[in-house]
């Protein structure tokens, strides 16, 4: 049973650049959220995708934005590239139980380096 | 919004010997309490989580304590291994009632926890 799995692994871009990072939820999940975790720092949360919507956002600018397909996979697009935008990029799952919270479980990320 | 911080940032234990880290936070309304164990170029590994109606959790050698009333909650490692060293980070998330739905994560800063032998 694959877990959550995030493509690609390592990336460089370079400022004012775009970038587009796919993530696959594990098995039975149908719930994605996307964290940025900068080196040190514990991640931060960007938004969350059920149903193809965007459930709730983060405080991160329009610059950020997402998407979620029918077979609940996502991507997380981000535009005009600053460099502080360098950080590990965080999918994680869930499996949406109505009103409870279900366990996050997270992919290995994706490094996104900005030059 | 919520606010957790998390103490210490960096722990070492000798193995064998129990490790604690704790954490607080802010909003009185968060009511699940997840715990992360992150090794270097991996993603956060859930290791156990409590909800705000139990007290206690236990799994094996880890456990976890709530205390609602001081809005804090704290890990418990016990007969440490060496394979325990890893950054491990807290993190809480509110009523999804009152989010519309969704169950995000604010983690705290994360604790560097070395088992040395």
């Amino acid at each position: 049973d694959a877990g959550v799995t995030q493509s690609p692994t390592h990336l460089i871009k370079t400022r004012g650049q775009q970038v587009t990072l796919r993530c696959s939820p594990k098995s039975g999940h149908d719930t994605v959220s996307w964290y940025q975790q900068a080196l040190g720092q514990g991640p931060q949360f960007i938004f969350q995708y059920y149903e193809e919507e965007e459930r709730q956002r983060g405080n991160f600018p329009d610059r950020f934005s997402g998407h979620q397909f029918p077979n609940y996979s996502s991507e997380l697009n981000v535009n005009a590239l600053l460099l502080g935008d360098s950080a590990l990029y965080l999918c994680a799952s869930s499996a949406d139980i109505g009103t409870g919270n279900s366990p996050l479980h997270f992919g290995n990320g994706t490094r996104l380096t900005v030059t | 919004g919520e606010n957790v911080e998390q103490h210490p940032s960096t722990l070492s234990v000798q193995e064998g010997d129990s490790a604690v880290i704790k954490c607080t936070y802010s909003d009185s309304a968060s009511n699940y309490f997840p715990w992360y164990k992150q090794e270097l170029g991996k993603g956060p590994q859930l290791i156990i989580d409590i909800r705000s109606n139990v007290g206690e959790k236990k799994d094996q050698r880890i456990a976890v304590t709530l205390n609602k009333t001081a809005k804090h909650f704290s890990l418990h490692i016990t007969e440490t291994q060496p394979e325990d060293s890893a950054v491990y980070f807290c993190a809480a998330s509110g009523s999804r009632i009152l989010t519309g739905g969704g169950n995000k994560l604010t983690f705290g800063t994360g604790t560097q926890l070395k088992v040395e032998l």
